[in-house]
């Protein structure tokens, strides 16, 4: 069977390896959904999105996994450097609303 | 080009006090939105904007919140006898048009003594 990703509050990641970011969301109706990178004492960044209607996107050293089927979402980041280092939120978007998860904290050793 | 701007970034006062959080939206963005940060939490929905207009309060706690943008552009959001519990960061977005990617300011972090 497929196994859900467990959501970490903390990660910690060797520098070149690649991070796995976990987020489940609650609506069903959510219409697209965002991952955010927030730095300390900045507000979030965003990072990439991904329609209801996809299940894969990707960016710049980051892809995004989409599972309607269990409401799971999961943000890949290839070859992760230093400056990766943050809170990371993903975020469902519903009309105009944002509702978003709790953040996973990834820390990247050197 | 320039992003969403908030002053002042930080904002100490006294219980009872009254306070203003300015927002500067992306040129252009005709939405904006209020969210508040918790410490270790995820933003919160508190308000939107489009145009001139408030379309959704639903996220202010009480009363004592009210947030304006008189001229479609800048907002201001005002709370009035600041507690304790207010405590938080204030942060401020923009999209081109509702339902667009939300692009976020750097946020007021307020303390309330």
């Amino acid at each position: 069977g497929e196994s859900v990703g467990l959501h970490l509050p903390t990660l910690s990641v060797q520098e070149g390896d690649n991070s796995i970011i976990n987020c489940a969301y609650s609506n069903s109706a959510s219409d697209y959904f965002i991952w955010y990178k927030q730095e300390s004492g900045k507000g979030p960044q965003f990072i990439i999105d991904i329609r209801s209607n996809m299940d894969k996107r990707q960016g710049q050293r980051v892809t995004v996994l989409l599972n309607k089927t269990v409401k799971h979402l999961s943000l890949q980041i290839a070859a992760t450097q230093p400056g990766d280092s943050a809170v990371y939120f993903c975020a469902e978007h519903n009309d105009y609303k944002l509702s978003f998860g709790a953040g996973t904290t990834v820390t990247v050793r050197a | 080009g320039a992003g969403v701007s908030q002053t002042p970034s930080n904002k100490v006062t006294e219980k009872g006090k009254y306070v203003e959080l300015r927002c500067d939206p992306i040129s252009g963005h005709t939405a904006l939105y209020w969210y508040r940060q918790s410490l270790g939490q995820g933003p919160e929905f508190l308000i939107y904007f489009q145009g001139t207009g408030a379309a959704d309060d639903s996220g202010l706690p009480n009363d004592r919140f009210l947030a304006v943008r008189p001229e479609g552009s800048v907002s201001t959001l005002k709370i009035q006898r600041t507690e304790r519990g207010d405590s938080a960061v204030y942060l401020c977005a923009s999209s081109p048009q509702t339902g667009d990617t939300q692009y976020f300011g750097p946020g007021t972090r307020l303390t309330v003594l």
